[in-house]
């Protein structure tokens, strides 16, 4: 059983220009979830979601930032005209369907560089 | 609201020596608690994770935790470290019936030989 994929791993973006994420889930898994992590910091929520379902969004910067996760495919976060501020490493998890204490499982993660 | 506060951001620690990684949680409702591991470059990792019953909880690799409701607090410990602990390791909670997971800033163990 493939864990939770993300691609790519490393991404390298100029300032205005566009960034997007993908995240596969484990099978069988409905819920993914979205955090960044800046440099000497710790894991920031951002979003929730279930397919075709954005569950919460609280963590989510209001402009630039948006997420989906389709009936098909991987969820995808996408940042729009990339600051450097943007730069960090933004994880994708995925869990069960359930409340609460269903473990994350975490993909490696994809490092965003904007220069 | 929840929250999550880690105490120490980095320990030091020699070898073969005890540790032990300070996490506090605040919520007005009952939670789940977890600790997960974080190496270089990687992804977290589930460590370990109490969710009912006895209240000290293990890892398979000598890692424990405790909850102690009272004090609200998830430390966890481990008798003897490994050069290979060294990472960073998250303390995280999240409401029985809810689905958000709040995670704490993270505590830097490192493992000196």
């Amino acid at each position: 059983n493939a864990g939770v994929m993300q691609n790519p791993r490393h991404l390298v973006r100029r300032r205005g220009q566009e960034a997007r994420l993908r995240c596969s889930p484990m099978k069988g898994h409905s819920h993914v979830y979205w955090y960044r992590q800046l440099p000497e910091e710790g894991l920031k929520f951002m979003v929730y979601l279930q397919k075709e379902n954005i569950i919460d969004e609280s963590g989510m910067p209001k402009e630039r930032f948006s997420a989906e996760f389709p009936k098909e495919g991987p969820s995808i976060l996408r940042i729009q005209q990339v600051v450097r501020g943007d730069s960090a490493a933004y994880f994708c998890a995925s869990s069960l369907p359930g409340q609460g204490g269903y473990e994350q499982y975490f993909g490696p993660g994809t490092r965003l560089t904007v220069t | 609201a929840q929250s999550v506060t880690q105490l120490d951001s980095q320990v030091p620690v020699f070898e073969e020596a005890p540790v032990e990684l300070r996490c506090n949680y605040s919520s007005s409702v009952s939670v789940y608690l977890f600790w997960y591991v974080q190496y270089p470059n990687q992804g977290l990792q589930l460590l370990l994770k109490y969710l009912s019953g006895s209240t000290l909880v293990e890892s398979i690799n000598g890692f424990e935790a405790e909850f102690n409701k009272s004090q609200t607090s998830f430390h966890l410990r481990k008798p003897s470290v490994h050069i290979s602990d060294t990472a960073e390791y998250f303390c995280a909670v999240s409401e029985t019936g809810g689905f958000k997971t709040i995670f704490g800033a993270g505590t830097r163990l490192f493992v000196k030989a």
